[in-house]
């Protein structure tokens, strides 16, 4: 079982739809979370990153991670085609230990 | 402008011939990465650098180079040794080992 699961899609949404993508994990040391978006051949780019429990909101992103379960969420409100990408999700324990990251879900934002 | 470069963008190689990429940061980062990234595949960790003149392999190292002899510079030679070198390239670079990464734009090497 990997350390970081991470449905590959392809999720496909109408414009305007809510997103909701989603990580799930097996490390309970896993502290640090982060969240990043990566166009078709460019390199990932950092979304959104998070070391607590409960929501965080950076404009139409909100990262929510609920520890007791194990499972972190981006949503992405008003989505646009914009954000059609991948979105890669990462997290480590700290302590110098490195992160690990999930191998991502493919977002289509259909207009 | 801070941020991290990868040169060449697109690389073409003959097979049996050493490769080196280029990766360099401006953004005083200690540790620095190098992934590799397969057609529909998640991020492989090749080597990682936590600081200058000291790295670690990663999780797919057979086949690979690095050396780190400057804060700014990590570059990855791919070796005749390695089997399966087509593929995109990404360089990173964190504080910490553990904290957030910033990537660069990639290269894509292609070896025929």
């Amino acid at each position: 079982q990997k350390e970081v699961e991470q449905d590959p899609g392809p999720l496909s949404v109408p414009e305007g739809a809510i997103v909701s993508l989603n990580c799930t994990y097996s490390n309970s040391a896993f502290q640090y979370f982060m969240w990043y978006r990566q166009y078709s051949r460019k390199g990932p780019e950092l979304l959104m990153y998070t070391y607590s429990s409960g929501n965080k909101e950076d404009g139409r992103f909100t990262a929510q991670v609920d520890k007791s379960s194990k499972y972190i969420s981006l949503f992405i409100r008003d989505s646009q085609p914009s954000d059609s990408a991948t979105y890669l999700c990462a997290m480590s324990a700290g302590g110098y230990q490195k992160v690990t990251f999930g191998t991502g879900t493919k977002l289509q934002v259909i207009p | 402008d801070g941020g991290i470069t990868q040169s060449p963008k697109y690389l073409f190689r003959k097979e049996g011939q050493n490769v080196t990429l280029s990766c360099e940061q401006n953004l005083n980062h200690d540790a620095m990465y190098w992934y590799r990234q397969d057609p529909g595949q998640g991020l492989r960790l090749i080597y990682y650098s936590q600081i200058v003149n000291d790295f670690q392999k990663g999780d797919i190292a057979e086949g690979y180079s690095v050396s780190r002899e400057k804060k700014e510079s990590f570059p990855l030679t791919v070796t005749s040794a390695q089997k399966n070198p087509t593929a995109f390239y990404l360089c990173a670079s964190s504080n910490r080992v553990d904290y957030e990464q910033y990537f660069g734009p990639g290269t894509r090497l292609t070896v025929t």
